[in-house]
């Protein structure tokens, strides 16, 4: 159980579009799930909280802008990076919270690879 | 603000060797702490976890405890396999859900 999935897994883009990646949580009911950015060699940096039905809140130096949040159902948050540009380029990991279990339970999705040239 | 300290990378061991993998933090509270494993090209996954203090947690041979007194939560195994390479993260968690995770550090074993 506690299955999160991510899609895609791997996305190219080109410098000015915008891509969307899907969260879904498979097997539970997820009020919150969040959003993290890892950097080559480096930590996961938390971008954001999103709660179902209510607007995401971001960490400080996250444009709002930019990484559009929409968490519209239980079961499925979604990121829009907007007008990508190759800095964004980076592994995009989502990671969701059983609305029944403890509080402190994350479970991960797998990951997203943006690369935008 | 909360903060987790692991110790520096790369680790490189020979198979069979014991494996240390040292985790400190700082919090306000009773957070909870978490050792999360990343093999290549893939997200995290859960190691183990203890939720209070003298905790231990354990499984596929890891163990960390929780260590209040020292804000400790060190990872250890007795005996590293080749599949046991990965990036290992240690991380706490608080009461109201905010995570910090330290910045991994990569396990390389050796046959």
């Amino acid at each position: 159980g506690a299955v999160v999935s991510q899609h895609p897994s791997r996305v190219i883009c080109k410098s000015g579009t915008s891509v969307k990646i899907e969260c879904r949580s498979l097997d539970f009911q997820a009020t919150t799930m969040f959003w993290y950015r890892q950097f080559p060699k480096k930590s996961l940096m938390l971008m954001a909280t999103s709660n179902e039905g209510s607007k995401a809140t971001y960490e400080q130096g996250v444009e709002k802008d930019k990484f559009l949040i929409n968490h519209a159902s239980l079961t499925l948050s979604t990121l829009t990076v907007t007008s990508a540009h190759p800095e964004d380029s980076s592994f995009y990991i989502c990671s969701a919270r059983d609305r029944t279990g403890v509080i402190h339970e994350q479970f991960f999705g797998p990951g997203t690879r943006l690369t935008v040239l | 603000g909360n903060s987790v300290t692991q110790m520096e990378g790369p680790v490189t061991l020979s198979e069979e060797a014991f494996l240390t993998i040292n985790c400190t933090y700082t919090a306000t509270g009773y957070p909870s702490l978490f050792w999360y494993v990343q093999y290549p090209g893939e997200g995290l996954q859960l190691l183990l976890k203890a939720t209070k203090a003298d905790d231990k947690g354990s499984n596929k041979g890891f163990e960390a405890t929780y260590r209040k007194e020292t804000t400790s939560f060190h990872l250890e195994k007795g005996s590293v396999q080749v599949s046991d390479s990965a990036v290992y993260f240690c991380a706490l968690i608080t009461n109201a859900g905010k995570s910090t995770f330290g910045d991994g550090t990569t396990l390389t074993v050796k046959p």
